[in-house]
């Protein structure tokens, strides 16, 4: 069985500052994991992921997250919040054997930024 | 391109009624699924079909709930004898093929049962 966890559902920063966005995961077999966006009243966007590749991911809009298979984590960060960037945020896992792919959501994290 | 879309947006009915939500997904994209996300929560994942067939329906609640995709492209989610906590919005999602490639949401449809 799969599952995630994310701390916080809810993080605020100011603009300018770091961001941290912590998402941790349970899987028995190896993952893909995945960060996704949602704006207000819109669907979910792709942010990155991983797929056994490289463990540091580079995603849009200067958005990065580090798999640490040691940890089971998969936190997403920015160097600096733009005030764009206030949001609800998923961390999403998927088995990487042949199970058609589904993802298994955490409950979010909302993004607040001020000024 | 298009991207994937969901009609309707929105859906009111009354407890006890039938509805159906319609998904068109990318061209292309073989790999289809539905999702549900009530307030505050994540989505959660309900059924997904490669091509025409089901290949996993395990997140279907119970019986009521039903979805096809009889050419494997437009699906329809079927919710027979709504009730209140049906309510939440229904997401659809495509992908090119399935297993580990990104999946393209769609706006979804939000239900509302009264």
């Amino acid at each position: 069985a799969q599952s995630v966890t994310q701390l916080g559902s809810h993080v605020s920063v100011s603009e300018g500052a770091l961001v941290l966005l912590r998402c941790n995961y349970s899987s028995s077999v190896p993952p893909y994991l995945f960060w996704y966006v949602q704006y207000p009243n819109q669907g979910l966007q792709l942010l990155l992921k991983y797929t056994s590749a490289a463990t540091l991911v580079k995603g849009i809009n200067g958005f990065e997250a580090e798999f640490k298979k040691s940890e089971t984590s998969f936190h997403l960060t920015k160097p600096s919040a733009h005030m764009s960037d206030a949001a609800e945020y998923f961390c999403a896992v998927s088995s990487s054997y042949n199970q058609g792919g589904k993802l298994i959501f955490g409950q979010g994290t909302e993004l607040s930024v001020k000024p | 391109g298009a991207g994937v879309s969901q009609t309707p947006s929105n859906k009111v009915t009354e407890k006890g009624k039938y509805v159906e939500l319609r998904c068109d997904p990318i061209s292309g994209h073989t790999a289809l699924y539905w999702y549900r996300q009530s307030l505050g929560q994540g989505p959660e994942f309900l059924i997904y079909f490669q091509g025409t067939g089901a290949a996993d329906d395990s997140g279907l609640p119970n019986d009521r709930f039903f979805a096809v995709r009889p050419e494997g492209s437009v699906s329809t989610l079927k919710i027979q004898r709504t009730e209140r906590g049906d309510s939440a919005v229904y997401l659809c999602a495509s992908s090119f093929t399935g297993q580990g490639d990104t999946q393209y949401f769609g706006p979804g449809t939000r239900l509302t049962v009264l």
